[in-house]
């Protein structure tokens, strides 16, 4: 099976800070890679897939990069909204389509 | 709208069966893939089962051979079977449609749609 690592396991940052979040695939995926973003309590919800397509309804603020084994996610201006968990999830081949581990964005 | 409402949660003791349900409205279950996740307490997203448009189905090996996903098409939801419930097994289920898109000359793969989870506890 492929194992999705993503780091940082948490960050923090300020309202208005540019935010990077980084996901490794243990073998090439190609573009193969979606988003999402969960708040407490509440049910994930797509940003991104295809590596880099923005989900309709998405604010712009967010984009998606790469290919192959190496993924980024990136919050150009981190608004009051955005503190929350994402997690990266391949779609390659057969199921199991896995998780990464998350990573919290929380307030400095 | 496009909506999914699970059910069918609560506590069971181990070793016990459960049925979640899932209830689409806005769509067809069975015109899409549709897959179930599920979230352990204080933990990430576990990928658990899915059931393609035409019926076949895929599972984690975590769930292999204990839990079923199924679908009622006359009644437009989504099942999952869960017998030999383990302490492990306690989460929050969710369900999701799984939309098939057509990047040419690929096909991906995404959650776009999520019911707002149902709970499952295993404990005696």
């Amino acid at each position: 099976d492929i194992q999705m690592t993503q780091s940082p396991s948490s960050l923090s940052a300020s309202v208005g800070d540019r935010v990077t979040v980084t996901c490794r695939a243990s073998q090439s995926i190609g573009s193969y890679l979606n988003w999402y973003q969960q708040k407490p309590g509440k049910a994930p919800k797509l940003l991104i897939y295809a590596a880099s397509s923005l989900q309709s309804g998405v604010p712009s603020r967010f984009s998606g990069s790469g290919s192959g084994t190496d993924f980024t996610l990136t919050i150009s201006s981190l608004q009051p909204e955005d503190f929350a968990t994402y997690y990266c999830q391949h779609n390659y081949g057969n199921p199991p389509w896995t998780f990464g581990q998350g990573t919290k964005v929380e307030i400095k | 709208e496009v909506q999914l409402v699970e059910s069918g949660g609560g506590l069971i003791q181990p070793g016990g069966s459960l049925r979640l349900s899932c209830a689409a409205s806005g769509f067809s279950v069975s015109d899409n893939y549709m897959s179930w996740v599920r979230q352990a307490p204080g933990k990430g997203l576990e990928w658990v089962s899915v059931i393609y448009s035409g019926g076949n189905t895929n599972y984690a090996d975590s769930v292999k051979g204990r839990f079923t996903i199924s679908r009622d098409n006359s009644k437009n939801t989504l099942y999952l079977q869960m017998n030999s419930l383990r302490a492990e097994d306690t989460a929050v289920f969710y369900c999701a449609r799984t939309k098939r898109e057509l990047l040419s000359p690929n096909y991906y793969y995404y959650m776009d749609v999520w019911g707002k989870g149902t709970t499952v506890t295993v404990s005696s």
